[in-house]
């Protein structure tokens, strides 16, 4: 079966844009999260979204917002970027429960210039 | 908080020089301990996933075993196909739902 689906895969924007990625899971995923990756910080948890409510986030601030669709696409944004949101930006699916197995995308490498 | 630490940062080994990738947890109540292997430029790809301590899984040339405090990712007779970075991440009972804390990875490279 198709994997997690991200587009776009690279984008470049300039300071104070905002920038809006999408991810599709898995067919029959619900859950949906999203992960920063920067070669100092790793990888680190943005929010998760199940049935097209937010069901966790993590410690980053609002500029960083998402949105689930009702056939699970998932979508995430960021507003007046800043030079440090430049990273690999990692879409997983999981299934319904918790405790599974989350598959994720190729990631889009976002750079702010 | 949870949190994840991965020793050592970066590895070289010779082709069939066998060892072993650390990863230290502390967590509120352990859900799964997931490890993952990530190539340049790609997303993790999931390799095991271990609920308590004392479980053991193997896959090819990997094996993952899990304590109350840590998990070991042992690489018998590596090749270099097995070169990339190895992450650890756990899942607690707070926060629920999906999310991973990951630390920051093993980069393991092996050589001819």
């Amino acid at each position: 079966k198709a994997g997690v689906t991200q587009t776009p895969r690279y984008l470049i924007k300039t300071r104070g844009q905002q920038v809006t990625l999408s991810c599709s899971p898995i067919s029959g995923h619900r859950s949906v999260s999203w992960y920063q990756q920067t070669p100092g910080q790793g990888l680190q948890f943005l929010f998760e979204y199940f049935s097209e409510t937010q069901r966790n986030k993590g410690n980053f601030p609002g500029r960083f917002s998402g949105r689930q669709f009702s056939n699970s696409r998932s979508e995430m944004n960021v507003s007046t970027l800043e030079l440090g949101d430049s990273a690999l930006y990692l879409c997983a699916s999981s299934s319904s429960g918790t405790m599974t197995q989350a598959f994720f995308g190729q990631g889009t490498r976002l750079t702010v210039v | 908080e949870d949190q994840v630490t991965q020793s050592p940062e970066a590895l070289r080994l010779q082709e069939g020089e066998s060892s072993s990738l650390n990863c230290s947890y502390t967590v509120s109540g352990l859900r799964g301990l997931f490890w993952y292997r990530q190539d340049p430029g790609k997303g993790p790809e999931f390799l095991f996933t271990l609920y308590s301590a004392g479980e053991e899984k193997e896959k090819e040339r990997l094996k993952a075993t899990l304590t109350k405090k840590e998990s070991f990712l042992h690489i018998t007779a590596p090749k270099p196909e097995d070169s990339a970075t190895y992450l650890c991440a756990v899942q607690g009972v707070l926060g629920g739902g999906n999310k991973l804390t990951f630390g920051t990875g093993t980069q393991l490279k092996v050589e001819l």
